[in-house]
């Protein structure tokens, strides 16, 4: 079975960070390219960032440039979200997202939780 | 930064009946469009991509089209699992590489 399941989410201070896995089963992971959606409570979707099968390129919606860092271990099937000078803002669900040549999201995870908060 | 525009925020139809549901771009995105559906407490489900083409599994009753800036969903047919939230979707293949949702519209029962 194709999966994605994210891991990592909790409450954080303010300033504070954190770091989400997402980890792959089911397709070869080094095939493709994958990225993070947030959806902030009650809200819709956002897109946070891209990175390409090798690992390079690398994109960032503007909310999170110099701040998250997106990377992938394609060993270990995994991918990451490292979230450092979190803000309240920054509170939402997290989604990692299997991208397809179409540039369509055709598999996401259950989500993890982010709350930032003091 | 391209900004995609749904409407109506919600539509209310019966079951049984059709739905409409439009996005809008702020600038011309090509077929580089998708449709995700949404239930509470779940992740999105791809839809449509390329503006048109069903993904893997998902009924005739959804299609999509358009092109350029104006796109639409179309429920032929509403069954009851079909009540959520759709979001279209819009991919830059030029600098700033971005992908962009709209806001969302919420397809209840009336």
């Amino acid at each position: 079975e194709v999966q994605l399941v994210e891991s990592g989410g909790g409450l954080v201070q303010p300033g504070g960070s954190l770091r989400l896995s997402c980890a792959a089963s089911g397709f070869t992971f080094s095939s493709y390219e994958m990225n993070w959606v947030r959806q902030a409570p009650g809200k819709g979707l956002e897109w946070v960032s891209y990175i390409s099968s090798s690992g390079s390129p690398i994109y960032y919606a503007d909310s999170v440039k110099g701040r998250f860092t997106i990377s992938r271990d394609n060993a270990k099937n995994s991918l990451y979200l490292q979230m450092n000078s979190l803000r309240a803002e920054d509170t939402a669900v997290y989604y990692c997202a299997r991208d397809t040549v179409t540039s369509a999201f055709d598999i996401w995870g259950q989500g993890t939780m982010v709350t930032v908060s003091s | 930064e391209i900004v995609m525009t749904q409407s109506p925020a919600t539509l209310s139809v019966s079951p049984g009946e059709r739905a409409t549901l439009s996005c809008r771009a702020s600038q011309s995105v090509s077929s580089n469009l998708a449709w995700y559906q949404q239930k509470p407490g779940q992740a999105p489900r791809l839809l449509i991509y390329g503006a048109s083409t069903r993904a893997t599994g998902i009924p005739a009753r959804f299609s999509g089209s358009g092109s350029g800036t104006e796109f639409t969903l179309t429920i032929s047919s509403l069954q009851s699992e079909d009540f959520a939230v759709y979001y279209c979707q819009q991919y830059n293949n030029w600098p700033p590489y971005m992908y962009t949702f709209g806001q969302g519209t919420k397809l209840e029962i009336k």
